[in-house]
């Protein structure tokens, strides 16, 4: 079955700090991919998506890159805030006769001052 | 555009009570998903619903849980006698068709406690 696979939170980075979170997957078929953040006490918000192989997602400075020959889509950003302290969630949407979003485990940003 | 809303954002259970969590999809939206997150966990896909349709609730528990979307109103999903396991977060999402490149967009999610 489809799964998502994220590295170990949490991450305790310093502001401008580079970030990355790995996110690998299996799937069926050829998946869209996608970056959910999930601010404290809030819903998940779409940060960036990617549908097919070498997209690359991108927004608010965060990117990744749909890489089909190393499964993987992961998360970066150059230069991190305060603001950016969150749980980042990585998932999938295999359309293989799917309607769902399967979602790796999530890892938890702190970016402190 | 309002988007996902979901209510009540808290809601407190004794066991044995009844759940019931409600979810209005985005305007236009006319598919529901239902997703649960256990403490430290990430989201896991409950059930599916298009108006007055069930299409897939392979993620759903066989027992207690049930969700409904029906033509006019909110979409519920109703747990029945509720077990201190029952406890966690519930996410609705909606999409304006199924999904495929679409994009689901999250509620705020209702909390679930139960004592």
């Amino acid at each position: 079955g489809d799964s998502v696979t994220q590295m170990e939170g949490p991450v305790t980075l310093s502001e401008e700090a580079f970030l990355t979170i790995n996110c690998t997957y299996t799937a069926t078929g050829y998946p869209s991919l996608f970056w959910y953040v999930q601010y404290p006490g809030e819903g998940l918000q779409l940060l960036l998506k990617a549908t097919k192989a070498d997209d690359k997602g991108s927004n608010k400075g965060f990117e990744a890159t749909y890489r089909k020959e190393t499964t993987s889509f992961h998360l970066e950003k150059g230069s991190v805030q305060v603001s950016d302290s969150a749980v980042y969630f990585c998932a999938l949407y295999s359309g293989a006769g799917s309607y769902q979003l399967t979602f790796g485990k999530g890892t938890k940003l702190s970016v402190i001052p | 555009n309002a988007g996902v809303m979901q209510n009540p954002r808290h809601l407190v259970r004794r066991r044995g009570q009844e759940a019931r969590l409600r979810c209005s999809p985005m305007k236009g939206h006319s598919h529901v998903y239902w997703y649960r997150q256990l403490p430290e966990e990430g989201l896991k896909f409950m059930v599916y619903l298009q108006k007055e349709n069930i299409i897939d609730e392979s993620g759903m528990p066989k027992e207690r849980f049930s969700a409904e979307f029906p033509k006019e109103g909110p979409s519920i999903l109703r747990i029945q006698q509720v077990v201190r396991g029952d406890s966690a977060a519930y996410f609705c999402a909606s999409s304006p068709n199924r999904l495929a490149t679409d994009t689901q967009y999250f509620g705020p999610g209702t909390r679930l406690t139960v004592l």
